[in-house]
């Protein structure tokens, strides 16, 4: 199946400082990456849905200068965590649509990527 | 507002069936998903379903029931590694995915 690479897996970085997540898409092309938080015992919470080329999506009550994200190309989306705290701390999960796939009524399957722990001291 | 309502954990013995019941209320309906989440690990898709039914895959099935809002998951012959979170999720008109809380799937020997 589709393969989402998404590093790094584990980062841990300094109070203020700023965290760069990448999330590829391997052998397909998604026009649309979606990142996602999630909590400890929690459900994942879409923080933003990234599409190529244009400005990203923000969710209710994400700040989207702190969460910066990037969708350069049909590939590869970023986000970066600007001047980190310890809240920030968590887990974080892109996933992308593989636009090419025919099934679920043309909505395609999502793809998650492995997902990064971000520990902020 | 939208909801999305399953179960927050069930225990089964390994070998035996369990069915994960999901309900949801949402914004339109363009499908619902099921995956599954062992614990540090990002979630892996099971199943799709947008049309009434029961859709079989392997050891793992999925219902959908539109008019009732309802769906779930079914897995056969327990095995120790399917322990794991089990989380439903819907895609709503505008193609969000709306997401359930989880069922913690507990399997005992």
């Amino acid at each position: 199946g589709a393969v989402v690479s998404q590093h790094p897996s584990r980062v841990i970085c300094k109070s203020g400082t700023s965290v760069k997540i990448e999330c590829r898409s391997l052998d397909f092309q998604a026009t649309t990456m979606f990142w996602y938080r999630q909590f400890p015992k929690q459900s994942l919470m879409l923080m933003a849905t990234s599409n190529e080329g244009s400005k990203a999506t923000y969710e209710q009550g994400v700040e989207k200068d702190k969460f910066l994200i990037n969708h350069a190309s049909l590939t590869l989306s970023t986000l970066t965590v600007t001047s980190a705290h310890p809240e920030d701390s968590s887990f974080y999960i892109c996933s992308a649509r593989d636009a090419g796939m025919t099934s679920g009524g043309g909505a395609g399957e999502l793809f998650f990527g492995e997902g990064s722990r971000l520990t902020v001291l | 507002g939208q909801n999305i309502d399953q179960p927050t954990e069930m225990t089964a013995t390994e070998g035996a069936i369990v069915q994960i019941n999901c309900t949801y209320q949402t914004s339109g309906f363009n499908g619902l998903f099921w995956y599954q989440q062992h614990a540090g690990e990002a979630p892996t898709f099971l199943s799709y379903n947008v049309l009434d039914g029961l859709e079989e895959k392997g050891r793992f099935s999925s219902f959908l029931s539109r008019s009732k809002g309802y769906s779930y998951l079914l897995l056969k012959e327990l095995q120790m590694k399917d322990s794991a979170s089990y989380l439903c999720a819907v895609l709503d008109s505008n193609y969000q995915l709306i997401w359930g809380a989880g069922t913690k799937l507990i399997i005992k020997p």
